[in-house]
C-alpha cells in the first residue's frame, strides 16, 4: 500500500491551465479505471471532483478534467481561478476494497 | 443534502482506546460503503477503513488489528474503534461516504491525538 506519487507544488497565473499528475503502479492506478481526484481545503471537508478516472460529479466546474495513461493519470485545470487554490489528492482503487491516496499536491495561484 | 458528523476525538495516551463515532443523516445509510480517511498533521490524506453495506471490512496495513470499523444502520452510524494507539495515528479522521469506488460527501473530521 505505497502512497500514489504526485508533485508536491504546482503554481499558474489566473487563467492558465495546470496539469497535476498521479503515478502508481499496475496493481492500482494501471489495473483499474477508478482514479478519483479530490479539492482540499484546509480546515475543510474534501471535495470529489472526478471520479472513474475521468467523470465529473454534478456541480463540479468544467474548467476540471481528467485523463490516465498507463500508471499515471493527471487533473487539469483550465482558467485557473483564486479559488481554485488548495491541496489535490488523487486516489486508486487498489484490489481486495482497499484504497490508496497520494501525498497531494498544493495549488498555488499566482 | 447529505450530512455526515464525527465526534468522539481527543487526547489520548500511547496504548490507549478511543472511539470514533459519524452520524449520517439524509441518504440511506444502509445502501452505501462508509470509509474512514485520516490526515496527519502536514501530511496528505491516507484511506484507514471501509465497511461495505452487507458489512464487509478493509484495513490499511498501518491499523489492521488495532482498529475495527463497524456501522449501526438502524441509528445511521459509522464507527470507529480505535485501540493501541501511537503517536502516529495522530490525525484528523473524516468519515466519507463511497460512491463508484470514490467518496462523494465527508464530513468536516474529527481531531485524535495520542500523547503523553
Amino acid at each position: 500500500q505505497s502512497a500514489l506519487t504526485q508533485p508536491a507544488s504546482v503554481s499558474g497565473s489566473p487563467g492558465q491551465s495546470i496539469t497535476i499528475s498521479c503515478t502508481g503502479t499496475s496493481s492500482d492506478v494501471g489495473n483499474y479505471n477508478l482514479v478519483s481526484w479530490y479539492q482540499h481545503h484546509p480546515g475543510k471537508a474534501p471535495k470529489l471532483m472526478i471520479y472513474e478516472d475521468s467523470k465529473r460529479p454534478s456541480g463540479v466546474s468544467n474548467r476540471f478534467s481528467a485523463s490516465k495513461s498507463g500508471n499515471t493519470a493527471s487533473l487539469t485545470i483550465s482558467g485557473l481561478q483564486a479559488e481554485d487554490e488548495a491541496d489535490y489528492y488523487c486516489c486508486s482503487y487498489a484490489g481486495s476494497n482497499t484504497f490508496v491516496f497520494g501525498g497531494g499536491t498544493k495549488v498555488t495561484v499566482l | 443534502e447529505v450530512q455526515l458528523v464525527e465526534s468522539g476525538g481527543g487526547l489520548v495516551q500511547p496504548g490507549g482506546s478511543l472511539r470514533l463515532s459519524c452520524a449520517a443523516s439524509r441518504f440511506t445509510f444502509s445502501s452505501y460503503w462508509m470509509h474512514w480517511v485520516r490526515q496527519a498533521p502536514g501530511k496528505g490524506l491516507v484511506w484507514v477503513s471501509g465497511i461495505k453495506s452487507e458489512g464487509s471490512t478493509t484495513y490499511a496495513d498501518s491499523v489492521k488489528g488495532r482498529f475495527t470499523i463497524s456501522r449501526d444502520n438502524a441509528k445511521n452510524t459509522l464507527y470507529l474503534q480505535m485501540n493501541s494507539l501511537r503517536a502516529d495515528d495522530t490525525a484528523v479522521y473524516y468519515c466519507a461516504r463511497g460512491r463508484s469506488y470514490s467518496s462523494d460527501y465527508w464530513g468536516q473530521g474529527t481531531l485524535v491525538t495520542v500523547s503523553s
